[in-house]
């Protein structure tokens, strides 16, 4: 069956840009997270859509990160004027049930690594 | 604050032999436990996890520990093969977290 779709696979743009992500979760999935890695780090938490519920917002590390989940399922996380420590690699996940539940792994996209000059 | 650690970047292991990947933790409210594999360019991927309320998980080659009083686990890998040379990330959570907490990753490199 499909996986967890990111789009674009790789994004370069100059700072100050803003800069669309997408994610496409596993057919009903409910729980929806974007994860990011910049180098030599692991993944850092950024927000958490479960359902209709509002999102956990609580890792977004400023006002210039925001994300929309459509119709319980298409995800897509905006960087307002990008800034070079933007640069890392952005991960979309999906999983059944709330991430604390146990034999639900989330599952995870191939990433958007993005890069800004 | 880095709650969950691995504090080896890297770890090269013979074809065969056993392969041992540790994390600690620090926060004592975590109550699963997750490794996840990751190839380059890849997402990553569930490998096993542990519940607090056990001390071992074994799935085929690979194996799970936990030991609570020590904030520790560590993945055992046995008989290591070349296709197990990846980057495996250590994950942490608990009962009404919204996410996981991962640790930064170890790069292991099984040598033929």
């Amino acid at each position: 069956g499909a996986g967890v779709s990111q789009s674009p696979s790789n994004k370069v743009t100059e700072k100050g840009k803003d800069v669309e992500l997408r994610c496409d979760p596993i057919s009903g999935h409910t729980a929806l997270y974007w994860y990011r890695q910049s180098l030599g780090q692991g993944l850092e938490f950024l927000i958490y859509f479960q359902g209709n519920s509002a999102p956990d917002k609580s890792g977004l590390p400023s006002d210039r990160f925001s994300a929309e989940r459509t119709g319980g399922s298409v995800s897509t996380l905006t960087i307002q004027r990008t800034q070079q420590e933007d640069s890392a690699v952005y991960l979309c996940a999906s999983s059944l049930d709330r991430p604390s539940a146990q034999n639900q792994p989330q599952h995870f996209g191939d990433g958007t690594r993005l890069s800004i000059l | 604050d880095q709650q969950v650690k691995q504090n080896s970047p890297s770890l090269s292991v013979q074809e065969g032999r056993i392969s041992i990947l540790n994390c600690d933790y620090t926060n004592s409210m975590f109550d699963y436990f997750l490794w996840y594999k990751k190839y380059p360019a890849e997402g990553p991927t569930f490998l096993i996890s542990i519940s607090s309320i056990k001390d071992k998980n074994e799935d085929g080659r690979f194996t799970v520990f936990l030991n609570k009083s020590a904030k520790h686990l560590s993945l055992h890998i046995v008989p290591s093969q070349p296709g197990d040379s990846a980057v495996y990330f250590c994950a942490a959570t608990y009962n009404g977290a919204n996410n996981l907490f991962f640790g930064t990753g170890t790069r292991l490199t099984v040598i033929p």
